[in-house]
């Protein structure tokens, strides 16, 4: 069955540090792997996605993260954290449901980043 | 704008009373779902929706009901049965085939009294 690991409920960069949020997953099939972004109140918004191909992934607001197979994890990052960073981080992998055409994301319990002055 | 809109965004209910959280998408998309967020547990899908007239049980479908007469519409009825509904929920949507990006709403917050 798939799972998602978040290590880090709490993470805490000061604005301009390195950003790293871990992620790492179970899958018994090649997984589709996602990170989305939530302020508080509201919905998720997709940040990134890892399907096929090139395991180095390019998100929005300079977010990236690299598909590890060896290490099963998907860590995000981001060179320099600004204020506008801070909010909660979901990691999710993807599992096909019946007949294969829809799917169920499983998620993380989130990492909430918290940016300091 | 294309988008998925959730109401409304806060709702009260009593103990005992059933309500209907909306949701409403304009993106052409085939399947639709139902997610519940805790503090510190993620996201948990209730229920899912690949077509019209078709849905199925999520993970914690228990207490709650669903339906899906029009492809723009899957409103969530939280019964009384449900023992814990104060609740963050999210609906969110994506095309039937190829990308597996699901798309979200700006979510309902309920909370019981």
């Amino acid at each position: 069955a798939q799972s998602v690991t978040q290590l880090g409920s709490h993470v805490s960069v000061s604005e301009g540090a390195l950003v790293l949020l871990r992620c790492n997953y179970s899958s018994s099939v090649p997984p589709y792997l996602f990170w989305y972004v939530q302020y508080p109140n509201q919905g998720l918004q997709l940040l990134l996605k890892y399907t096929t191909g090139a395991t180095l992934v390019k998100g929005i607001n300079g977010f990236e993260a690299e598909f590890k197979k060896s290490e099963t994890s998907f860590h995000l990052t981001k060179p320099s954290a600004h204020m506008s960073d801070a909010a909660e981080y979901f990691c999710a992998v993807s599992v096909h449901l019946q007949g294969g055409a829809t799917n169920k994301l499983i998620f993380g319990t989130g990492t909430l980043l918290a940016v300091q002055p | 704008d294309g988008g998925i809109t959730q109401s409304p965004k806060y709702l009260f209910r009593k103990e005992g009373q059933n309500v209907t959280l909306s949701c409403e998408q304009n993106l052409n998309h085939d399947a639709m779902y139902w997610y519940r967020q805790d503090p510190g547990q993620g996201l948990r899908l209730i229920y899912y929706s690949q077509i019209v007239n078709d849905f199925q049980k999520g993970d914690i479908a228990e207490g709650y009901s669903v339906s899906r007469e029009k492809k723009e519409s899957f409103p969530l009825t939280v019964t009384s049965a449900q023992k814990n509904p104060t609740a963050f929920y999210l609906c969110a949507s994506r095309v039937r085939q190829g990308a597996d990006t699901q798309y979200f709403g700006p979510g309902t917050r309920l909370t019981v009294l």
